[in-house]
């Protein structure tokens, strides 16, 4: 079966500084995987997914993240946090069944941005 | 309309009360999901639709919750008889086939 471990529930850094979120995952063929931010009290919003091709993938908002599957990791990166990053992230993987994507999410890292 | 639209965004019942929470998704996008997110948690898949095949229901959490899809259309995740361990944010999303997921805003489920 399918899941996603978000190994750090809380984090906190400066504004200005560097972000690594980790993700890691447990799916038997090639992952489908995703990155979701999600603001207080607002639905998910897509930052980037990685289908196939170049591991490294660019996303929104300066996001990127790197799949490493000997890893089996997918870590969110950010150079430089911005005050607005302040939110709730969530890793997740996918299937597709029948055209559908069944997703898994992990349990998500808060992110607290210090002044 | 522009985005995944739900509605209530918030609902307050009595415990045994049921509920309705409906869900409109973009247009055009032949799948449809019902997650569930619980305060502090992440979000627990509960059912998708996909065009015309049989829909997968494996998340859901017993037989007081069900779903219903008009075709490629509205979508409505009923709860029966409520319990206090139902309060949570419904999140309803919707894609194209085999693509990109896009979430509503959720509706926001207390039951007392």
């Amino acid at each position: 079966a399918q899941s996603v471990t978000q190994p750090d529930i809380h984090i906190t850094v400066s504004e200005g500084a560097s972000l690594e979120l980790r993700c890691n995952y447990s799916y038997g063929a090639t992952p489908y995987l995703f990155w979701y931010v999600q603001s207080p009290g607002q639905g998910l919003q897509l930052l980037l997914k990685y289908f196939s091709g170049d591991t490294l993938v660019q996303g929104i908002k300066g996001f990127e993240a790197e799949f490493k599957r000997s890893q089996s990791s997918f870590n969110l990166r950010k150079p430089s946090v911005h005050w607005s990053d302040a939110a709730e992230y969530f890793c997740a993987v996918g299937s597709l069944i029948q055209g559908a994507q069944k997703l898994v999410f992990g349990q998500g890292t808060r992110l607290t941005i210090n002044p | 309309g522009a985005g995944v639209s739900q509605s209530p965004s918030n609902k307050v019942t009595e415990k045994g009360k049921d509920v309705e929470l409906r869900c409109d998704p973009i247009s055009g996008h032949t799948a449809l999901y019902w997650y569930r997110q619980r305060l502090g948690q992440g979000l627990e898949f509960l059912i998708y639709f996909q065009g015309n095949s049989a829909p997968d229901k494996s998340g859901l959490p017993s037989d007081r919750f069900s779903a219903e899809r008009t075709g490629e259309s509205v979508s409505t995740l009923t709860i029966q008889r409520t319990q206090q361990e139902d309060s949570a944010v419904y999140l309803c999303a919707s894609s194209r086939t085999g693509n990109t997921i896009y979430f509503g805003e959720g509706s926001w489920l207390t039951v007392v």
